[in-house]
């Protein structure tokens, strides 16, 4: 089972592009790379997700190197509503298709006005 | 697309009581469920994984018979924390899949369980 790796905690201000790195020396062929946010009191919300090369969506960005033992997440521009724990999980599927997602402690970042 | 929903919301019990918790994905088929359960400021932790029509798999340490899950339905799972204990105060969050490749869970907003 793949784990992953964050920074516990960044800071940063509004308006600035905030770069969060995750590693997942252990990733496997199959496994993708996904991001999610959370918020105090809620589920967590679906970001990004991707698998090698750099994916873009409406929110932000993944760049995947070509070893893919890491991954950064990119958000532009963040606001104070972006002040949230992001979380970084690497897909595993186990016996009977079953997929299983390694959740680690996670980045809290907090966006300053 | 893609909404879960979670009732209820909050739920305070006395303890030896037994709850419900119900997961309902509302506008498309889950063929995977998961519940988590999390404490405050720590990290999701996965209790169980159901797929419909069969019995949950449960994660080491958790047992099957205090957390009982029933996924009954491609739209509905439950989880039922019988016979409640204080320490199973507790954020409980259900998530789905749409069963594709793409490992991509859509989260309900949570139950917190408050066991007096």
């Amino acid at each position: 089972l793949a784990k992953t790796t964050q920074p516990i905690s960044m800071d940063s201000y509004e308006g600035q592009e905030v770069n969060i790195t995750c590693s997942h020396n252990n990733i496997a062929t199959n496994d993708y790379i996904t991001w999610y946010q959370q918020f105090p009191s809620q589920g967590p919300r679906f970001i990004i997700q991707g698998y090698k090369t750099k994916v873009t969506n409406e929110v932000a960005s993944l760049f995947i190197p070509a070893d893919r033992k890491s991954s950064t997440l990119s958000l532009p521009r963040v606001s104070l509503s972006d002040t949230a724990v992001y979380y970084c999980l690497v897909g595993d599927v186990n016996a009977g298709n079953n997929r299983k997602l390694i959740w680690g402690l996670g980045t809290s970042l907090a966006v300053n006005p | 697309g893609a909404v879960v929903s979670q009732h209820p919301s909050r739920v305070i019990c006395k303890s030896g009581t037994s709850v419900k918790i119900e997961c309902r994905s509302l506008d498309f088929q889950a063929t995977t469920m998961f519940w988590y359960r999390q404490f405050p400021k720590k990290s999701l932790m996965l209790m169980a994984t159901s797929n419909e029509g069969s019995k949950a798999t449960y994660e080491q340490g958790v047992e099957k018979d205090k957390f009982l899950i029933n996924h009954a339905s491609l739209t509905l799972s439950t989880l039922t924390v019988t016979s409640a204990h204080p320490e199973d105060s507790s954020f409980y969050i259900c998530s789905a899949s749409r069963g594709n490749e793409a490992y991509e869970q859509y989260f309900g907003p949570g139950t917190r369980l408050t066991v007096t």
